[in-house]
């Protein structure tokens, strides 16, 4: 199978600094990588799509420059979260696709970032 | 209205039992259909996809009707192991993928 992993996957900071997720597919190559939320009891909700060398796609709603995100390569994508907030703590997951634009090109999850912000 | 909607459970059956999972999505135009189970504070794990004819693996059978917009998943002979929550996956155009909330399932002793 295919592994992706993410680093950190816990981190408590204090409101106003930024926290640096890394997402990394380990064993194949990513063209497009997912950055989802999910907060307590409710399902996984999309906040961006990040395709390697350019500009991610953000969901609406998602602000842009809270949330940034750097797809430098085919096997890691960024999310940073800036001036983070309370309110900004979640679970943080990430997702990694394979390339190629078979319809059933299924997504392999990183095993989540915990943040905490006090 | 939301793209993908599951009833969230939870579903307590005794092992052994059956039970079935449906899930509804709005657009027409998706093109794939997943099954994902998340365990407790873990990340989604596929279980498998579902493909236009329906299909079976092992005590897992996922079925899409495209005439009414779902997709249902049926687990035989339930383990406690099957505990867990089942997402619902939607997915149109290349990037799109649309997350049921999840419908949690308790298989009890």
């Amino acid at each position: 199978g295919a592994v992706v992993s993410q680093h950190p996957s816990w981190v408590i900071c204090k409101s106003g600094t930024s926290v640096k997720i890394e997402c990394r597919s380990l064993d194949f190559q990513a063209t497009t990588m997912f950055w989802y939320r999910q907060f307590p009891k409710q399902s996984l909700m999309l906040m961006a799509t990040s395709n390697e060398g350019s500009k991610a796609t953000y969901e609406q709603g998602v602000e842009k420059d809270k949330f940034l995100i750097n797809h430098a390569s085919l096997t890691l994508s960024t999310l940073t979260v800036t001036s983070a907030h309370p309110e900004d703590s979640s679970f943080y997951i990430c997702s990694a696709q394979r390339g190629g634009q078979s319809s059933y090109n299924e997504q392999f999850f990183g095993p989540g970032t915990r943040l905490t912000v006090l | 209205r939301k793209e993908v909607e599951q009833d969230p459970g939870p579903f307590n059956v005794p092992e052994g039992a059956t039970v079935a999972f449906n899930c509804t999505y709005s657009n027409s135009a998706s093109q794939s259909f997943f099954w994902y189970r998340q365990d407790c504070r873990k990340e989604p794990k596929l279980l498998m996809s579902v493909y236009s004819s329906g299909n079976e693996d092992g005590r897992f059978t996922a079925q899409l009707n495209r005439a009414s917009q779902y997709i249902s998943l049926l687990i035989r002979d339930s383990k406690l192991s099957d505990s867990a929550t089942y997402l619902c996956v939607v997915r149109y155009n290349f990037n799109k993928f649309y997350f049921g909330s999840g419908t949690k399932l308790n298989v009890k002793p």
